[in-house]
């Protein structure tokens, strides 16, 4: 069966500091990828994917940056974190051969505050 | 451009009496959709989906029904019971390829 798994679970980060989350699939091969953030009381807010190593799409602009290294490790960084970036970031994933389109499972989540 | 929308930020509801969460579209290519369970500090759980071929599918307690001429989609749990007590999240995409579209969720309480 396929596992999800993301760290840190939680994070407390200094304005200006760097950030890099890891998600990390198991159980399948050449999945989507996803990093959503979900904002204090708000949906979820989709900000990359990957259908393939180094391949990443950008929804939002942002600060935040994401790479795929390997076919199932997606991470999210910044150089420099703002307040403004603290939330809960998921990392989700589908069945790979179509963009998104296929149901979406997601990690534990991290949730990360910005002092 | 919210093109899913759940009105009701939240909903209470007594156990065993039936919950009804709602779900409006915008977008008349989207022809796959799905609903997600969320607890506090934990990664939404998908529940059920339906594609735009169905206008009913159900699984145990969760029936979702899909309303095309009126871009609307509702889930009933019945009976509702307290571990339904959750955020709902509605989402849909295109099957032509692109990313799941999410609502803001609606806080479900189920009081004893």
């Amino acid at each position: 069966s396929q596992t999800i798994h993301q760290w840190p679970a939680t994070l407390v980060q200094p304005v200006g500091s760097p950030l890099s989350l890891e998600c990390t699939v198991e159980g399948t091969s050449n999945p989507n990828l996803y990093w959503y953030r979900q904002a204090a009381g708000r949906g979820l807010q989709l900000l990359f994917y990957s259908v393939g190593i180094g391949q990443i799409s950008s929804e939002v602009p942002q600060n935040l940056s994401a790479s795929r290294p390997q076919d199932r490790q997606f991470i999210l960084s910044s150089k420099k974190l703002l307040l403004s970036d603290s939330g809960f970031y998921l990392c989700a994933w589908s069945v790979g051969g179509r963009s998104g389109t296929d149901t979406q499972y997601f990690g534990p989540g991290t949730r990360l505050t910005v002092l | 451009d919210q093109q899913v929308k759940q009105n009701s930020p939240s909903l209470s509801v007594q156990e065993g009496r039936i919950s009804i969460l709602n779900c409006d579209y915008t977008n008349s290519m989207f022809d796959y959709f799905l609903w997600y369970k969320k607890y506090p500090a934990e990664g939404p759980t998908f529940l059920i989906s339906i594609s735009s071929i169905k206008d009913k599918n159900e699984d145990g307690r969760f029936t979702v029904f899909l309303n095309k001429s009126a871009k609307h989609l509702s889930l009933h749990i019945v009976p509702s019971q307290p571990g339904d007590s959750a955020v709902y999240f509605c989402a849909a995409s295109r099957l032509s390829g692109s990313r799941l579209t999410f609502g803001e969720g609606t806080q479900l309480t189920v009081n004893p």
